[in-house]
């Protein structure tokens, strides 16, 4: 049973280019939801996916957006990039209410130069 | 709104030696709680969680922590620490009512440095 996959692994961009990051949720899953990781900090939340919708939304800027697909899985695009976007980009899936744990991937590491 | 508080930023312990990380949460609901560890350039990986039923709770590698409501701590321990033991760890409060999405917040976590 494959768990929650992302991809890339590692990405380096410049500023104000675009990027687009791609998750895999694990079988039995239909909730996505993207947290960013900044060094030495705790996962920070972007937001969360169910149904297609964007159900609930962090406190951050509308150059990050997302989409999810009829087979549950999701993507994170984020557009304008900026030095302060370099962070480590963790996709987590879950049911939906069920019993609130998260299961994340590995992560994607962006870095912006 | 909820929130966590990790009350240690660095523990360090010697092989063998028990092991206590301190969380303090903050919910105006009945939380959920989780301890999540991440070892060095990997994702999060669950260590256990409370979800209002038993008080203390068991995960996995022998980790376990209590619940104390009066107390608003969630603490996690170990009995003998073990040099894999050695990583960073998140206490987690999930969000309920009103937005019921289980959006997590995590604590700014706790490095485990375990010595030889």
């Amino acid at each position: 049973d494959a768990g929650v996959t992302q991809s890339p692994t590692h990405l380096i961009k410049t500023r104000g280019q675009q990027v687009t990051l791609r998750c895999s949720p694990k079988s039995g899953h239909d909730t996505v939801s993207w947290y960013q990781q900044a060094l030495g900090q705790g996962p920070q939340f972007i937001f969360q996916y169910y149904e297609e919708e964007e159900r609930q939304r962090g406190n951050f800027p509308d150059r990050f957006s997302g989409h999810q697909f009829p087979n549950y899985s999701s993507e994170l695009n984020v557009n304008a990039l900026l030095l302060g976007d370099s962070a480590l980009y963790l996709c987590a899936s879950s049911s939906w209410g069920g019993s609130r744990e998260q299961y994340f991937g590995p992560g994607t590491r962006l870095t912006v130069t | 709104a909820q929130s966590v508080t990790q009350l240690d930023s660095h523990v360090s312990v010697s092989e063998g030696t028990p092991v206590l990380l301190r969380c303090n949460y903050s919910s105006s609901y009945s939380p959920s709680l989780f301890w999540y560890v991440q070892h060095p350039n990997k994702g999060l990986q669950l260590l256990l969680k409370y979800t209002s039923a038993a008080t203390l709770v068991k995960g996995i590698n022998g980790f376990e922590a209590e619940f104390k409501k009066s107390e608003t701590s969630f603490h996690l321990t170990k009995p003998s620490a073990h040099m894999s033991d050695a990583a960073e760890y998140f206490c987690v409060v999930s969000e309920v009512p009103p937005s019921n999405t289980g959006k997590l917040i995590f604590g700014q976590g706790t490095t485990l440095q375990v010595k030889p």
